[in-house]
């Protein structure tokens, strides 16, 4: 069975960081570019970043440019997402999804609630 | 960034009736390669999104036959032939030509 995972998701205070991971199961997720969506309360999917199979071309939407890292580790079936400066708008669900040209399989999401 | 607008963004709809849903795009999506990666997903209440279409008109494996997309350029529909009521949720259209990857804003789709 296809799965994918996130975990990490918390509460946090503006500026503050967090990490979030998201494991891979049931399907080889180093064939796939790997992406990060999320979805604030209430609101519409917002694309976030994405890697490329090997790890080495990553992009990013602006307002999370400087701020967040995306990276993979190939040999453990899983992406991260590394946020750092968090501002209250960063609040979301956040998915991560496997891309062939089409979202083929989507995670959970994990909650990142940034507030003091 | 390419813009993406949908309508209309509520949409009841009786057992058995059609539906459909306009996607309408800032710029022509089609890529350098002459594709057009125009999706749409749906996302059930409480579920994540899944995939439905892709490349404009291609379903999904396990997509039902009622579920068809069309469109060129800057223009495009999604159309549901008899609604059911497991089709209850929210439909995004979805552009992969340029980064950022963009999403519109979503259609809800209720059952009278």
């Amino acid at each position: 069975e296809v799965q994918l995972v996130e975990s990490g998701g918390d509460l946090v205070q503006p500026g503050g960081s967090l990490r979030l991971s998201c494991a891979a199961s049931g399907f080889s997720s180093n064939s796939f570019w790997m992406s990060w969506i999320r979805q604030a309360p209430g609101k519409g999917l917002e694309w976030v970043a994405h890697i490329n199979e090997p790890g080495n071309d990553k992009y990013y939407v602006d307002s999370v440019k400087g701020r967040f890292t995306i990276s993979r580790d190939n040999a453990k079936n899983s992406l991260s997402l590394r946020m750092d400066s968090l501002r209250a708008e960063d609040t979301a669900l956040y998915y991560c999804a496997a891309w062939s040209g089409v979202y083929n399989y989507w995670g959970q999401g994990a909650l990142v609630t940034v507030s003091s | 960034d390419i813009v993406l607008t949908q309508s209309p963004l509520s949409l009841p709809v009786t057992l058995g009736q059609p539906a459909s849903i306009s996607c309408k795009s800032s710029q022509s999506l089609v890529s350098s390669d002459g594709n057009t990666p125009l999706n749409w997903l749906q996302q059930r209440p409480g579920q994540s999104p899944r995939r439905l279409i892709y490349g404009v008109s291609v379903r999904a494996s396990g997509v039902p036959d009622r579920f068809i997309g069309s469109g060129s350029g800057t223009d495009f529909t999604l159309e549901i032939s008899r609604v059911e009521a497991e089709d209850a949720g929210v439909y995004y259209c979805l552009q992969s030509t340029q980064w950022p990857h963009t999403f519109g804003q979503g259609t809800k789709l209720e059952i009278k």
